[in-house]
């Protein structure tokens, strides 16, 4: 089946105690890219990546940290993660550079940072 | 800049009558224009989008939506709606010049009343 997997699907952290989200493709898909969702404002980009080795900001990147060392991973890293990360997050991908490609989500991880 | 508002947080429909999410979108250029649904606990499904072409697009579940121009709108629809299509629902912008990025409106809460 093709899909997005995220793991863990739910994190309870302390501030400052680095943590790592993964997320894993299985559609050969060139990009991928990260998402918080915040209540009242809905989704908004963190990171992105157009293929392996290249990554790029998104709107909202401070605190974050991605890498793209394999085509169908791409995980978030949080090196020191604060309250006001608490939020969903979700990976995406789709196939190619095309700005007219869907993407496709995945399951969603939701993290508190106490 | 690229922008998309949700103007209803919420939306109230009784079962089998018609339903509308709205959407309006600010872009510089040609926007590509997509719905995506949230089931509880769940990632977001991709629904329908406009790239180019008739203005009426029609989707996964029955739904449809129409492309104004002029109105830089667009609107979710449904001929008659199910119980079981009360989720949150996000309109999404992206354009071919600019950030390579999907812009979400706040998302609309669809309830639908048996």
């Amino acid at each position: 089946e093709a899909q997005v997997t995220q793991n863990p699907r739910y994190l309870i952290t302390v501030t400052g105690k680095k943590l790592t989200v993964t997320c894993s493709q299985n559609m050969n898909h060139e990009y991928m890219s990260w998402y918080r969702q915040d209540p009242g404002l809905g989704l908004r980009q963190i990171y992105y990546s157009m293929n392996v080795e290249v990554t790029d900001k998104g709107d909202v990147p401070e605190g974050y940290k991605v890498s793209r060392k394999e085509k169908r991973n791409f995980p978030l890293i949080l090196e020191s993660p604060s309250p006001n990360q608490t939020s969903l997050y979700f990976c995406a991908s789709r196939r190619g550079q095309g700005f007219s490609d869907t993407q496709y989500f995945g399951p969603g991880t939701r993290l508190t940072v106490l | 800049a690229q922008s998309v508002a949700q103007p209803e947080d919420q939306v109230n429909v009784a079962e089998g009558n018609p339903l509308t999410v709205k959407c309006t979108y600010s872009v510089s250029g040609n926007p590509y224009l997509f719905w995506y649904v949230q089931y509880p606990n769940r990632g977001l499904q991709f629904l329908l989008k406009y790239i180019t072409g008739d203005n009426l697009v029609k989707g996964s579940y029955g739904f449809e939506a129409e492309f104004n121009k002029s109105q830089t709108s667009f609107h979710l629809k449904k001929p008659s709606a199910l119980v079981s299509d009360s989720a949150l629902y996000f309109c999404a912008v992206s354009v071919q010049t600019g950030a390579n990025n999907l812009f979400f409106g706040t998302g609309t809460r669809l309830t639908v009343i048996p």
